[in-house]
């Protein structure tokens, strides 16, 4: 069963420390990984795109990171404030456009 | 900012009552989609279109309609809404593989 899970589902950290949310997948077959930002009561908006050859990418103080072989992913803030406070959602399309998503990490940045 | 827009972004009906939620995209995309999202959980394919006069039920069943008679629009429909309705609907649009999400209507049946 294709299927995206994500973890921690929720996470709280002071504004300016770093945290790294993850990304375990099982679709297949895979065509890429992306990370979506969410703010309450907006759409997704895109952060990285990730095809199978491609082990990290960066955006700003967002870095993911893709593991093919463990199918797993992951999305590293550095420097986090006040506004990246957001669900952040992992999906992963397994071809023609069919996206699986995960269910999102909540994160809340405190001052 | 992705221009794909939705309205409305709040709405609040009675049980019964027939609605149509807007979206429309200036992109010139073919391929429009709508999606159902619950608080804390994923988003799931209601139906989407690749094209004018191509509309298809997505993964997650879904009572609601959809039309796609032009390129820019692709409205969805509720005969007769419900509470189990109640959700967010969130249309998105895409070129390749990128993806453009609109701001969603929240809809509430009472």
């Amino acid at each position: 069963k294709n299927q995206v899970e994500q973890s921690p589902q929720s996470l709280i950290i002071l504004e300016g420390k770093n945290c790294t949310l993850q990304c375990n997948y099982t679709v297949s077959p895979f065509s890429n990984l992306r990370w979506y930002k969410q703010d309450t009561g907006r759409g997704p908006v895109s952060l990285t795109i990730m095809t199978f050859s491609e082990n990290t990418k960066s955006n700003g103080r967002y870095t993911a990171t893709l593991d093919a072989d463990t199918k797993q992913s992951s999305l590293h803030i550095t420097a986090s404030q006040l506004s990246d406070s957001a669900s952040y959602i992992c999906v992963v399309e397994g071809g023609a456009n069919n996206l699986f998503f995960g269910t999102g990490t909540r994160l809340t940045v405190i001052p | 900012e992705a221009d794909i827009y939705q309205t409305p972004r709040y709405l609040v009906i009675g049980t019964g009552k027939k609605i149509t939620l807007e979206c429309s995209q200036t992109m010139g995309h073919d391929k429009m989609y709508w999606y159902q999202q619950d608080p804390g959980m994923e988003l799931h394919l209601i139906h989407y279109s690749y094209g004018v006069n191509s509309t298809e039920k997505g993964d997650l069943s879904s009572e609601s309609t959809v039309s796609r008679i032009r390129t820019e629009h692709f409205p969805l429909t509720l005969e007769s809404a419900r509470p189990s309705h109640t959700s967010q609907y969130l249309c998105a649009s895409s070129e390749w593989r990128f993806f453009h999400f609109g701001n969603g209507t929240r809809l509430t049946v009472t």
